[in-house]
């Protein structure tokens, strides 16, 4: 059975652009969430898809977006990128509705902004 | 500010002893509790989930839930140097995970 799949893998971006992630759950997973992880903050939740649509949000601004899509898959949308959006960005997927917990990640989306 | 505390280590156990890694939470609605292991330039990895008190036992891992201190902890058995790693402790309440920070261990020859 297929993980998580997310890409692309590394990227490089300028201040101002905007960047586009993309994840693929599990089969058979409905729920799709993503995290931020930087050593200083460590693993910080974004938001978290079911049923194409947003049931939680974290404390992080507009500029961050996702969307889910019928099949599952997800992307998330970081708008005018910052020094201090360089993180490691993971998905993951979870058998069950909103809420269940457990988490399978993908091998995640590390962003460096120049 | 709903926090998950752990002490960020390193904690450094030999080969074949028991490591015992900490986890305190402040949500007291907090439901479901749960262990993943993260190697250095990889992602977390699910270990162990608990959703009542007691105890928990999987392999060499067993996690232990008190809900009244707000304490969950994660015990591992004969340590081994491939279970270096940081981990991290997970707390889901009503709405979003909140992970704490990890703690680091080191299991040396």
């Amino acid at each position: 059975k297929a993980g998580v799949t997310q890409t692309p893998r590394y990227l490089i971006k300028t201040r101002g652009q905007q960047v586009t992630l993309s994840c693929s759950p599990i089969s058979g997973h409905r729920s799709v969430s993503w995290y931020q992880q930087t050593p200083g903050q460590g693993l910080q939740f974004l938001f978290e898809y079911f049923s194409e649509t947003q049931r939680n949000k974290g404390n992080f601004p507009g500029r961050f977006s996702g969307r889910q899509f019928s099949n599952s898959r997800s992307e998330m949308n970081v708008s005018t990128l910052e020094l201090g959006d360089s993180a490691l960005y993971l998905c993951a997927s979870s058998l069950g509705q909103v809420g269940t917990g457990e988490l399978f990640f993908g091998e995640g989306s590390r962003l460096t902004v120049l | 500010q709903k926090e998950v505390e752990q002490n960020s280590g390193p904690l450094s156990v030999p080969e074949g002893a028991i490591a015992s890694l900490n986890c305190t939470y402040s949500d007291r609605v907090s439901q479901s509790f749960f262990w993943y292991r993260q190697y250095s330039g990889k992602s977390p990895e699910l270990i162990m989930s608990i959703y009542s008190n007691g105890d928990k036992e999987d392999g060499r891992f067993t996690a232990q839930l008190n809900k009244a201190s707000q304490y969950v902890s994660l015990l591992i058995r004969d340590s081994q140097p491939s279970d270096s790693a940081t981990y991290l402790c997970a707390v889901r309440g009503s709405y979003i995970p909140t992970f704490g920070r990890g703690t680091s261990l080191i299991v040396h020859p």
